[in-house]
């Protein structure tokens, strides 16, 4: 079975400093790997993917991730929080071997401090 | 227009009512999707649809029936619903090769409220 753990629902950082949001996956097969970002009252939007090739994973805003087959993890960074920044942010699994099905973990909810 | 658009950004309805909520994309994706998205939970699929065929129902209750008329449109149709189907409804779509998982494209949702 697939699944995805987002650890602390809610981050707080201040403006300029390092966001680091935590990601780590259950599965039996090579996953490829995406982070969402939703904005109030928006939808999800892409701010980046994995599939093959590079682990460290440049995605939109200043964001990246890097994939750890070890660790099993999919966290993703900034080294400077922009009070824009502020969001939802959501990871997700998906495989080529199921189908249509994404899991998306539960959310990390950001927030930027003056 | 371009991305996926969702109409209506709001809807309250009572228990007894039928309503639609509608999406449509156009970015040229050969498949859509519904989602649920409730407070404090992962996002749930409900449906998919592949070229028009529906390819999941993730044991979605009756209640939601769906609609693909063609690969821009889609439609969820509700009746009788009850006070915990209140959620945010995500539409989606992505341009699926059969090679490497595309990403998803959302709307930015139905607010869906159950009196």
């Amino acid at each position: 079975a697939q699944s995805v753990t987002q650890l602390g629902s809610h981050v707080s950082v201040s403006e300029g400093a390092l966001v680091l949001l935590r990601c780590n996956y259950s599965s039996s097969v090579p996953p490829y790997l995406f982070w969402y970002v939703q904005y109030p009252n928006q939808g999800l939007q892409l701010l980046l993917k994995y599939t093959t090739g590079a682990t460290l994973v440049k995605g939109i805003n200043g964001f990246e991730a890097e994939f750890k087959k070890s660790e099993t993890s999919f966290h993703l960074t900034k080294p400077s929080a922009h009070m824009s920044d502020a969001a939802e942010y959501f990871c997700a699994v998906r495989h080529a071997n199921t189908g249509n099905q994404f899991y998306f973990g539960t959310g990390t909810s950001l927030t930027v401090i003056p | 227009e371009t991305g996926v658009t969702q109409t209506p950004r709001h809807l309250v309805m009572g228990m007894t009512n039928k309503k639609s909520l509608k999406c449509e994309q156009h970015l040229g994706h050969n498949a859509m999707y519904w989602y649920k998205q409730s407070a404090k939970k992962p996002l749930e699929l409900m449906f998919v649809y592949n070229f028009k065929e529906q390819t999941e129902n993730n044991s979605v209750p009756s209640r939601f029936s769906p609609e693909c008329p063609n690969s821009s449109h889609l439609f969820l149709h509700l009746h009788t619903l009850q006070p915990e189907d209140s959620a945010l409804y995500l539409c989606a779509s992505s341009q699926d090769t059969g090679g490497e998982p595309a990403p998803l494209h959302f709307g930015n949702g139905t607010r869906l409220t159950v009196t």
